[in-house]
C-alpha cells in the first residue's frame, strides 16, 4: 500500500541554522500539508500546498518557513534560521480528492512517520 | 473556543474489553469530516476511521467504530476487543468545508487521549 515517507527521521541542529525536511507524498495525491507537534501537545496545522503554490498557512508559518515541490515527487519544508521553540515533530501529509462537494472518505489525509527536529 | 474537545487525557482498559474514547466538536459548517488517528509511542500518525457529516450510518473499520451523534456534535471512537497493541495516543480531528474559509481541508486536532491496555 502506498505511503507517505519522510526524511530524516531525526534532525539535530544548532539554533540559527537552516534545516530542510523532506517528504515524498503518495503519488496520485494532489494536496500536501505540513503539521507540527510539540512534545506532549496536539498536532497543529502549518501549511497546505496545491497546484504548486501555498493554498493556506497558519500564523505559525512565518517568514522563517517555506515550502517547495522541487520535482514531481518531493515536498520540502525549510526553516531558515531555527529557534529553540521550533523543536517538534514535523509531519507531512497528503490527500487525493479535490475540494468541493460533500465530504468523502477520500478526503482523508495520510501522514508520514514524521521528522523529529531538535534545536540546541 | 476549542473546535475539537477530548475530555479524557488518559484511559485504561483490560485486554479483550471494549473502550470508548470521547470526542466532541464545534462547527457551524454543514459539511465536515471527522477522523481518528492513532499515535503509538514510536510517533507516527496512523489513520483509523472517517465519518462524513452527511453519512447516515456510523462508520466501522474492523475493531473500530465511530459513534456519531450529530445533534450532540460527538464522534466517539469505540474499540472492541482491546489488544495490547492498541496502547497509544488517540487523536480526533475535523476538517471543515469551504464554508468555513479555505478549501484546503486542513485538519484541526484535539489534545488526544492516551489509552493503556492492561493484560
Amino acid at each position: 500500500e502506498p505511503e507517505v515517507t519522510q526524511t530524516p527521521s531525526h534532525q539535530v541542529t544548532q539554533m540559527g541554522q537552516e534545516v530542510i525536511l523532506r517528504c515524498v507524498p503518495i503519488s496520485n495525491h494532489l494536496y500536501f500539508y505540513w503539521y507540527r507537534q510539540i512534545l506532549g501537545q496536539k498536532v497543529e496545522f502549518l501549511v497546505s500546498f496545491y497546484n504548486n503554490e501555498i493554498s493556506e498557512k497558519s500564523e505559525i508559518f512565518d517568514d522563517q518557513f517555506s515550502v517547495e515541490r522541487p520535482d514531481g515527487s518531493n515536498f520540502t519544508l525549510k526553516i531558515r534560521s531555527t529557534k529553540l521553540e521550533d523543536s517538534a515533530m514535523y509531519f507531512c501529509a497528503s490527500r487525493r480528492r479535490t475540494s468541493g462537494g460533500a465530504p468523502q472518505a477520500t478526503d482523508t489525509q495520510y501522514f508520514g512517520p514524521g521528522t523529529r527536529l531538535t534545536v540546541l | 473556543a476549542q473546535k475539537i474537545t477530548q475530555t479524557q487525557p488518559g484511559m485504561f482498559v483490560q485486554e479483550k474489553e471494549a473502550v470508548t474514547l470521547d470526542c466532541t466538536y464545534d462547527t457551524s459548517d454543514p459539511s465536515y469530516g471527522l477522523f481518528w488517528y492513532k499515535q503509538p509511542s514510536s510517533g507516527e500518525m496512523i489513520f483509523l476511521i472517517y465519518q462524513g457529516s452527511y453519512d447516515q450510518q456510523n462508520a466501522t473499520e474492523g475493531r473500530y467504530s465511530l459513534n456519531f451523534q450529530k445533534a450532540r456534535k460527538s464522534a466517539n471512537l469505540v474499540i472492541s476487543a482491546s489488544q495490547l497493541g492498541d496502547s497509544a495516543m488517540y487523536f480526533c480531528a475535523m476538517r471543515e468545508g469551504p464554508n468555513s474559509g479555505g478549501s484546503n481541508y486542513k485538519l484541526t486536532f484535539g489534545k488526544g487521549t492516551l489509552l493503556t491496555v492492561n493484560p
